[in-house]
């Protein structure tokens, strides 16, 4: 499983629009890029998930350059009630078991 | 509304004393799994099933107990709970051509006396 690295904690000021950038040095060929938000005591949001170049939804952009290496997830605009955390995951719908695992997260905090 | 119901939301039993977690999905899933997750280890799995009577351990399966007898259900039992397994639950299940975009319950906040 590719391990994942991004950023513990990021702040944030309403209005804003927050880029957390993950980087997924050893991503396999059938890998997907997966988003997930949490909020406190509730169980984990699919957000958006892509495969190359730029995915968008009404939620969130996926930025993944060509080498896959990395990614970027962008939140447009960020109110306080996008305080989360964010999870990024590396994960092939083929795998047997279908383990999604989770790392740290990002810790967003928005600001008034 | 699709979703994944996990009861109860939250529950204090003492050290020894069977439970069960019950998990339910209406999405017509053929996958489904469940989780712990603890301050400083993030998520875990702990069980999973690809189908119905199908079922297979995940990272930490030692102390629980699953079925899959119906493709909706899912329900964790914990046989003798202990003060280690003190933890938030987390029920997920997905579709097996789409795993890695899955839908999680609430939550079961579990306290062990």
């Amino acid at each position: 499983l590719a391990k994942t690295t991004q950023p513990i904690s990021m702040d944030s000021y309403e209005g804003q629009e927050v880029n957390i950038t993950c980087s997924h040095n050893n991503i396999a060929t059938n890998d997907y890029i997966t988003w997930y938000q949490q909020f406190p005591s509730q169980g984990p949001r699919f957000i958006i998930q892509g495969y190359k170049t730029k995915v968008t939804n009404e939620v969130a952009s996926l930025f993944i350059p060509a080498d896959r290496k990395s990614s970027t997830l962008s939140l447009p605009r960020v109110s306080l009630s996008d305080t989360a955390v964010y999870y990024c995951l590396v994960a092939t719908n083929g795998a047997a078991g279908n383990k999604l695992t989770f790392g740290g997260g990002t810790r967003v905090l928005v600001k008034p | 509304e699709a979703q994944v119901t996990q009861n109860p939301r939250y529950l204090i039993t003492v050290t020894g004393k069977k439970l069960t977690v019950t998990c339910s999905q209406n999405m017509n899933h053929e996958y489904m799994s469940w989780y712990r997750q603890d301050p400083g280890l993030g998520l875990r799995q702990i069980y999973y099933s690809m189908n119905v009577e199908v079922t297979d351990k995940g990272d930490v399966p030692e102390g629980y107990k699953v079925s899959r007898k119906e493709k909706r259900n899912f329900p964790l039992i914990l046989e003798s709970p202990s003060p280690n397994q003190t933890s938030l639950y987390f029920c997920a299940s997905s579709f097996r051509r789409d795993r890695v975009m899955a839908f999680f319950g609430q939550g079961t906040r579990l306290t062990v006396v």
